[in-house]
């Protein structure tokens, strides 16, 4: 089955600056790659997403990068701001495939802290 | 539009003990996700519901685990007897379609003592 791998686990930047998360997956059937914030207390929300016939998506700060040779994503916040501080997931799925069932597989989370 | 509900935020059992979550989701919604995360690690999917029908459980761990949506509408997860491996977060996600955006509840955080 499909394996979503996160990393780093933990990453702490200054306010203003630029933070990169990176994801690799092992299923090239894959072709929905979603990302989840989640803040203390609250549930997951989608920020954005990305599907396979596209290699990159931006909306306002949040921009997301898809390599399917690599089989790898990335989620690029820039200005960052104390406000994006949470836990940030990333998930891999193949549910546009005829028959396919839509799970979303997750990485294990990474938690940004933006120090102001 | 309301989002997805799950009741109760909180509980807190024995081990032995029988507990049995809800979820409603997002009206119209035909497709009902159930995950659940074990601290520190992953969010993992639990199964899939379309309607009233269970289109994928693989990922129930193990016979204690049942999930029911009568009627097409809410879902409830019964987990008897509960061990303490079962303590987690509970998530219930729904989508209109398949391949659409899921949109999660708050969870269910689930205690076994």
């Amino acid at each position: 089955g499909e394996n979503v791998e996160q990393h780093p686990s933990t990453l702490s930047v200054q306010e203003g600056d630029s933070a990169v998360i990176k994801c690799t997956y092992s299923d090239s059937a894959s072709n929905y790659f979603p990302w989840y914030k989640q803040e203390l207390g609250k549930r997951p929300q989608l920020i954005i997403d990305i599907r396979s016939n596209v290699g990159e998506k931006k909306d306002q700060r949040i921009a997301v990068t898809l390599n399917k040779t690599a089989k790898h994503f990335s989620l690029h916040i820039t200005e960052t701001q104390p406000e994006d501080s949470a836990v940030y997931f990333c998930a891999a799925s193949i549910g546009r495939a005829a028959g396919a069932n839509s799970k979303l597989t997750f990485g294990k989370g990474i938690t940004l802290s933006v120090r102001p | 539009e309301a989002g997805v509900t799950q009741f109760p935020s909180h509980s807190v059992i024995e081990k032995g003990q029988t507990v049995t979550l809800r979820c409603d989701p997002i009206s119209g919604h035909d497709n009902l996700y159930w995950y659940r995360r074990v601290m520190g690690k992953e969010i993992k999917f639990l199964l899939h519901f379309v309607k009233e029908s269970k289109q994928d459980e693989s990922g129930m761990p193990n016979n204690r685990f049942l999930a029911e949506r009568t009627g097409g509408t809410y879902s409830t997860l019964k987990v008897q007897p509960a061990e303490l491996e079962d303590s987690g977060v509970y998530f219930c996600a729904s989508s209109q379609e398949p391949a659409d955006t899921q949109y999660f509840g708050p969870g269910t955080r689930l205690t076994v003592l």
